[in-house]
């Protein structure tokens, strides 16, 4: 069973383009984030949702938009897309925003903006 | 502003020999540590999470310290195995569970 998992695993677009990225996760955890691995494979928060509410907001531009329509699906939204956008996008969950719970992480999205 | 720092950025060794990769954080107001594995094109591994009131932890042939104080974690790797080649990042927990990542260590195995 998949814990927490992304779609789609790769995602090839143009510059200037609107694309989204899903994520779902089936633990029953309330808090669920949105990281980005850059081309150094510097890893990074973006974003977090706790119950639907967002908690985390990092600074990231207006361009992305995390979307929660329940506590199990956190999706990301991108606005204009640009070549700094390519990256790896990873979601995470975990059981509160506790800093104490474990965060579980998906496999990963890689976005390659051309 | 948290920073994690990891060193060596790359390693190899020879199957069976034990190693140890170090961690170090700037603010020792963390939740707990925890250790992740990557492989190359992959998603994250969870390794193991030390919480900050605990000095270590252990998983089979892995073990991880933690000296909050000093703003250490250790990562000790028992008769590695070529197996275990991958990336380890350690990551800081913070207020509202933010990760703060390190620049991980690549670590090479051979034969």
């Amino acid at each position: 069973d998949t814990a927490v998992s992304q779609t789609p695993k790769y995602l090839v677009t143009q510059m200037g383009n609107d694309k989204s990225i899903k994520c779902e996760q089936n633990l029953g955890h309330d808090t669920m984030y949105w990281y980005k691995q850059d081309s150094k494979k510097f890893l990074k928060i973006m974003f977090s949702y706790n119950n639907k509410e967002l908690i985390i907001n990092e600074t990231v531009p207006n361009r992305f938009s995390p979307k929660s329509p329940d506590k199990a699906h956190l999706n990301l939204h991108i606005n204009s897309l640009e070549l700094g956008d390519s990256a790896v996008y990873f979601c995470a969950s975990s059981q509160g925003t506790q800093g104490t719970y474990e965060q579980y992480f998906g496999p990963g999205t890689r976005l390659t903006v051309t | 502003k948290q920073e994690v720092t990891q060193i060596p950025a790359a390693l190899s060794v020879p199957e069976g020999e034990n190693l140890v990769l170090n961690c170090s954080f700037t603010d020792s107001a963390i939740y707990n540590l925890q250790w992740f594995r990557q492989d190359p094109g992959k998603g994250l591994t969870s390794l193991l999470l030390i919480q900050s009131s605990q000095r270590e932890q252990t998983s089979g042939r892995l073990n991880a310290s933690l000296d909050k104080s000093s703003g250490r974690s250790t990562l000790y790797i028992a008769a590695s195995q070529p197996g275990d080649s991958a990336t380890y990042l350690c990551a800081a927990t913070g207020t509202a569970s933010k990760l703060t990542f390190g620049t991980g260590t690549r670590l090479q195995v051979t034969l």
